[in-house]
C-alpha cells in the first residue's frame, strides 16, 4: 500500500535558523512526488514536482530533494512569511492510481522574527 | 487564469440537512478530484473524475455522499443528510495529463462545512 509519512509534524525556528523537513514514502513505481504550501484557510499551494532519484529544485529559500525512498524540503535562512504547513505527496505508476496522490500529514512550521 | 473555483467558502447546516458544495476546475483540465481535509485525517481523496466520468469513488464515506460532474467546467459533491462528523474542509483540485509527467494538481481555495 502507497504510504507518505512526513516529520517532524511540528517545527519551530529562528527566523534566519536554516532547517529540513522530511517525507519517507513507499509507492509501488513512483510517477512524481510532491511538495504543497498550505497557509491557514487557503487551499494547498503547488511547490515543486520531482520526478527522479537525484533531482533537485529550488524556489527562493526553499530546495527539494528526492532519494529513492524519501524527499527533503531544505529551508535557508527562514523568514516568518514562510511559517505554513508543508504537505508531501506521491503519485504512482500503477494504473489503479492514474491521478491519485497519497498525501503525508503535513508539516507545521513556525517562524519566529 | 483563475485557477479552481469553489462555492460556497463557507457553509453551517442543521443536522439531516442537505448540502451541495459546487467547483470550477481550470479551464482545459480533464481531471477533477473532490478531497476532505480534517485534523485528525489529514486530506482523503473522496472521488475523482476524468472527462466528467466517474474513475475511483472508492473514498467516498457512505451513501450519503454522491458527487457528479455535468459538464467539463462544474461539478458538485452532495451530502444528504448531513451530520456533525461531516464538518470538515472540502476541496477541489484539478490536472491534465501530461505525456511521461507526473500530474500536478491545482487545489481551490476549499468549502469550510459545520454541521450542528
Amino acid at each position: 500500500e502507497d504510504q507518505v509519512t512526513q516529520s517532524p509534524e511540528a517545527l519551530r525556528l529562528q527566523e534566519g535558523e536554516s532547517s529540513s523537513l522530511n517525507c519517507s514514502y513507499t509507492v509501488s513505481g513512483l510517477r512524481g512526488l510532491f511538495w504543497y504550501r498550505q497557509d491557514p484557510g487557503k487551499g494547498p499551494e503547488f511547490l515543486f514536482t520531482l520526478y527522479s532519484a537525484g533531482e533537485e529544485k529550488e524556489k527562493e529559500r526553499l530546495k527539494a530533494t528526492l532519494t529513492k525512498k524519501e524527499s527533503f524540503l531544505h529551508i535557508t535562512a527562514p523568514k516568518p512569511e514562510d511559517s505554513a504547513t508543508y504537505l508531501c505527496a506521491v503519485q504512482g505508476r500503477g494504473s489503479s492510481n492514474t491521478g491519485k496522490l497519497i498525501f503525508g500529514q503535513g508539516t507545521t512550521l513556525q517562524v519566529k522574527p | 487564469d483563475a485557477g479552481v473555483i469553489q462555492s460556497p467558502r463557507h457553509e453551517v447546516t442543521e443536522m439531516g440537512q442537505e448540502v451541495t458544495l459546487r467547483c470550477k476546475p481550470i479551464s482545459g483540465h480533464d481531471y477533477l478530484f473532490w478531497y476532505r481535509q480534517t485534523m485528525m485525517r489529514g486530506l482523503e481523496l473522496l472521488i475523482y473524475f476524468n472527462n466528467n466520468v466517474p474513475i475511483d469513488d472508492s473514498g467516498m464515506p457512505e451513501d450519503r455522499f454522491s458527487a457528479k460532474m455535468p459538464n467539463a467546467s462544474f461539478s458538485t459533491l452532495k451530502i444528504q443528510p448531513s451530520e456533525p462528523r461531516d464538518s470538515a474542509v472540502y476541496f477541489c483540485a484539478s490536472t491534465t495529463r501530461k505525456a511521461g509527467a507526473p500530474d500536478t494538481q491545482y487545489f481551490g481555495p476549499g468549502t469550510r462545512l459545520t454541521v450542528l
